[in-house]
């Protein structure tokens, strides 16, 4: 089985811009989570979509948003980038989202804002 | 607020010795403790899940204990191999939370020739 794709892995952006990160689950599973890594706040989660509705939230702003669509690939999206949206960007993927599931997950893409 | 703190910070040691990474947990209701380890450049790969009623577990050199008394884990790596220099990740999911994750701060472990 593939493994959670990622793209782009590299990106450059300036303050303002928006942009969109895809992400591809590996075939079968239902939820993929995004999560976002700074070397000073380390992994924080954003939110977790699973068939196609968005089932938890992190606590980030309204900027960050996301969505599934009903192949299960979801995409994620950060409207007016400020410099400290510079980060890791990961998404991970899981059969049903359920608690004990082990999440895999992609390369991540790396996103940098200036 | 649920929080999750690991010790030490970061780790060096020489290979073929053993050494034990800290994680201490605040988040309740307690579901399951996870550790991952965290190449540079990559993402985590998942080494072991616990959950309540499980106080210990191995994935090879890995073996992760939890303590759900006093919400500790820790884990231990077994004649320390060039390869497992890289982050160890400690993370904690409340029940009923889903996939909504608190992460320890890592710790980095070198070892070195």
């Amino acid at each position: 089985k593939a493994g959670v794709t990622q793209t782009p892995r590299y990106l450059i952006k300036t303050r303002g811009q928006q942009v969109t990160l895809s992400c591809s689950p590996i075939s079968g599973h239902r939820s993929v989570s995004w999560y976002q890594q700074t070397p000073g706040q380390g992994l924080q989660f954003l939110f977790e979509y699973f068939s196609e509705t968005q089932r938890n939230k992190g606590n980030f702003p309204g900027r960050f948003s996301g969505r599934q669509f009903s192949n299960s690939r979801s995409e994620m999206n950060v409207s007016t980038l400020e410099l400290g949206d510079s980060a890791l960007y990961l998404c991970a993927s899981s059969p049903s989202g359920g608690p004990g599931e082990t999440q895999y997950f992609g390369p991540g893409t790396r996103l940098l804002v200036l | 607020k649920n929080q999750v703190e690991q010790s030490p910070q970061s780790l060096i040691i020489l290979e073929g010795k053993n050494c034990t990474l800290q994680c201490n947990y605040t988040v309740s209701p307690f579901s399951n403790l996870r550790w991952y380890k965290q190449d540079t450049g990559r993402g985590p790969v998942s080494l072991t899940i616990m959950t309540f009623s499980e106080n210990t577990k191995s994935n090879g050199r890995y073996t992760a204990t939890l303590d759900a008394d006093t919400k500790q884990s820790s884990l231990h790596i077994t004649a320390s191999q060039l390869s497992d220099s890289a982050s160890y990740i400690c993370v904690v999911s409340a029940y009923n939370a889903g996939n909504m994750l608190t992460f320890g701060g890592g710790t980095r472990l070198m070892v070195k020739p």
